[in-house]
């Protein structure tokens, strides 16, 4: 009964690479969010999607696309992935109603050597 | 735009004892929401407390509560009563009341250490 769920939890690969991170809620959340924490665990947002449409997107490289088929799915694709991409990868998801919480994935932590 | 600043890195504190985690922020909005997240080894993100903005009573949960200081932008946590399940890095957010922009501003978290 997960609420929030993100796979895979851990990612290595190669420089270069084309990678996904696949998240899913079964809170019947409308809205849903990816963050970045890096090596020094600063969090920050990437990416919020409210019924499947965007919403916000930061300042993120366009290698980063996020996809969402449905509002119960966000998915982050990573082209030509870069050692700074090194980090873990939160996702998220909220119902947007006055200040209803956010409630987080377990992360997925991606290492690029 | 809306900054979140925690001063205190690491903070360490003796089992059952009281500990304060320091939270400001900045923005021009009036109406707004905080909330303090922790993050123990286990990497999830975990919801302690949060506060409306608009109202002037300190939320409580339990051991956790918040000395929230409109006027000064603070934004404080109390944990008291201190258990080794504490020990976590905790973080402070903002987040604007605008429909649209429900993001959360992270400020740099503490890490917590419960000494037995």
């Amino acid at each position: 009964d997960t609420a929030v769920s993100q796979t895979p939890k851990y990612l290595v690969t190669q420089m270069g690479n084309d990678k996904s991170i696949k998240c899913e809620q079964n809170l019947g959340h409308d809205t849903m969010y990816w963050y970045k924490q890096d090596s020094k665990k600063f969090l920050k947002i990437m990416f919020s999607y409210n019924n499947k449409e965007l919403i916000i997107n930061e300042t993120v490289p366009n290698r980063f696309s996020p996809k969402s088929p449905d509002k119960a799915h966000l998915n982050l694709h990573i082209n030509s992935l870069e050692l700074g991409d090194s980090a873990v990868y939160f996702c998220a998801s909220s119902q947007v109603n006055g200040w209803e919480t956010q409630y987080f994935g377990p992360g997925t932590r991606l290492l690029v050597l | 735009a809306q900054t979140v600043t925690q001063s205190q890195p690491e903070m360490s504190v003796q089992e059952a004892e009281t500990v304060t985690l320091s939270c400001t922020y900045d923005t021009s909005e009036s109406d707004y929401y905080l909330f303090w997240y922790k993050q123990p080894p286990s990497r999830q993100m975990i919801l302690v407390i949060r506060q409306e903005a608009y109202k002037q009573q300190n939320a409580t949960e339990n051991r956790f509560s918040v000395n929230f200081q409109k006027a000064a932008k603070s934004f404080s946590l109390k944990i008291s009563d201190s258990q080794l399940g504490d020990a976590a890095m905790y973080f402070c957010a903002y987040r604007r009341t605008t429909l649209g922009n429900e993001k959360l501003t992270f400020g740099t978290g503490t890490r917590l250490t419960i000494i037995p």
